[in-house]
């Protein structure tokens, strides 16, 4: 069935670190990616979504690549800040419908 | 000022009862949708609705029924609620269901305990 796999439930880091959240995704169709972005008390909201495979998404200084070999949908950021600490969703959309698979979400904790 | 509003943003209800969650939206899109997050899961579909049409549905119970009286509203009426049913309900719109016009915007949730 349709899955979307994020192994990391929380990361921790200082500002200026690399962050890299992994993610995976499993379905038979040709869907669009996306990673959401949840703060506290609020709904997610889209950070970055990319439709077609091999491409890459950016926003706000995060990225990540449309991986059809590995299913991966990796996201990173060269240098984190601490208001980007948040929850941090990676997703899938079928395109036949629009009904949104999330992972488990990552909590990123970014230190002062 | 908030342009997907759900109400309320707090709800606590005792098992057995029947509750109303509220969502409406100011985007002028034509689809929204619910989502449940609880402590156990993630981020989970329950339905879509496009025109006020139901279009998807993946939630197994009947005691969940969305309601369309508008085409910018999309309540959802909950019965003989378990304490299993907490969890913060999201809505969700988008300007259409498919094509470029797709994303989806989330309103702040409504968190439900049942007690």
């Amino acid at each position: 069935g349709d899955s979307v796999i994020q192994m990391q439930g929380q990361v921790t880091l200082s500002e200026n670190d690399f962050l890299f959240i992994n993610c995976t995704y499993s379905t038979t169709g040709y869907p669009t990616l996306f990673w959401y972005v949840q703060y506290s008390g609020e709904g997610p909201q889209l950070l970055l979504q990319v439709t077609t495979a091999n491409n890459k998404g950016s926003s706000r200084g995060f990225e990540a690549t449309y991986d059809k070999g590995t299913t991966s949908f990796h996201l990173q950021k060269t240098s984190v800040q601490e208001i980007d600490s948040a929850v941090y969703y990676c997703a899938m959309r079928e395109n036949s419908n629009n009904r949104i698979f999330f992972g488990d979400g990552t909590q990123l904790v970014v230190k002062p | 000022d908030p342009k997907i509003i759900q109400k309320p943003k707090y709800l606590v209800a005792v098992t057995g009862s029947e509750k109303i969650l509220i969502c409406e939206q100011y985007l002028g899109h034509n689809a929204m949708y619910w989502y449940r997050q609880s402590a156990k899961k993630p981020l989970e579909f329950m339905f879509s609705y496009s025109y006020q049409k139901l279009m998807d549905n993946q939630t197994a119970s009947s005691r969940f029924q969305p309601q369309s009286s508008k085409k910018n509203h999309l309540d959802l009426q909950i019965t003989a609620l378990k304490p299993d049913d907490s969890a913060t309900y999201f809505c969700a719109s988008s300007q259409d269901l498919g094509g470029g016009r797709a994303e989806q915007f989330f309103g702040p949730g409504t968190r439900l305990t049942v007690l």
